[in-house]
């Protein structure tokens, strides 16, 4: 059975902090790890699709790493702001077709 | 564009009934994927279809849940005999095929089943 795993699976921060989290999944079989963020009563966006080992992407204030070997990848927000509240899903791929959803990360920034 | 829809938005049903939920998938994708998210969880796989054909249904949690695409395009998925366990968000995603193609996912369906 794959595990995909988030932590924290939920975090308050003030408006202008930094945050991070945490994806973890198997360290084998890795096709492609991606990551969304997921609004209450919106469709779930991708952020990211990350692929080789060492990956860095960024997007504006978010950014993510990705490291194969180990089985983790990490999302940063820079200076959070209100909008960014939201979940934030990673999903685990082995194989060319299939997604392994961790549970995800509950942001709340509150201004 | 217009993106993956799905009807409808919600669903109250009776245990027991049957129920059916649509997807309309970004004209052109043959990769279609329904997921369920119940609380507190991600979204499980249920089952994937790549044209037509289901190549991976090994996520449907039993034989009241079933799902077709008979052309290609739009999908159903149908759960008989309703249980309150079936409760949660139905999800579809669609995609193009090869590489890493991303996964664009409509609203999804919450079903409450009384």
């Amino acid at each position: 059975i794959l595990n995909v795993e988030q932590s924290p699976q939920s975090l308050h921060v003030q408006e202008g902090d930094s945050t991070n989290f945490t994806c973890s999944f198997p360290s084998s079989n890795f096709y492609a790890l991606h990551w969304y963020r997921w609004e209450t009563a919106k469709s779930p966006e991708a952020l990211f699709v990350m692929t080789l080992n060492g990956d860095e992407k960024k997007k504006g204030r978010i950014s993510a790493t990705l490291n194969t070997k180990e089985g983790y990848s990490y999302l940063y927000i820079k200076g959070s702001q209100p909008e960014d509240s939201a979940t934030y899903l990673c999903a685990f791929r082995s194989g060319t077709y299939k997604y392994i959803f961790g549970t995800g990360t509950r942001l709340k920034v509150l201004a | 564009g217009a993106g993956v829809s799905q009807t409808p938005s919600n669903k109250v049903t009776e245990k027991g009934k049957y129920v059916e939920l649509r997807c309309d998938p970004i004209s052109g994708h043959t990769a279609l994927y329904w997921y369920r998210q119940s609380l507190g969880q991600g979204p499980e796989f249920l089952i994937y279809f790549q044209g037509t054909g289901a190549a991976d249904d090994s996520g449907l949690p039993n034989d009241r849940f079933f799902a077709v695409r008979p052309e290609g395009s739009v999908s159903t998925l149908k759960i008989q005999r309703t249980e309150r366990g079936d409760s949660a968000v139905y999800l579809c995603a669609s995609s193009g095929t090869g590489g890493y193609n991303e996964q664009f996912f409509g609203p999804g369906t919450r079903l409450t089943v009384l």
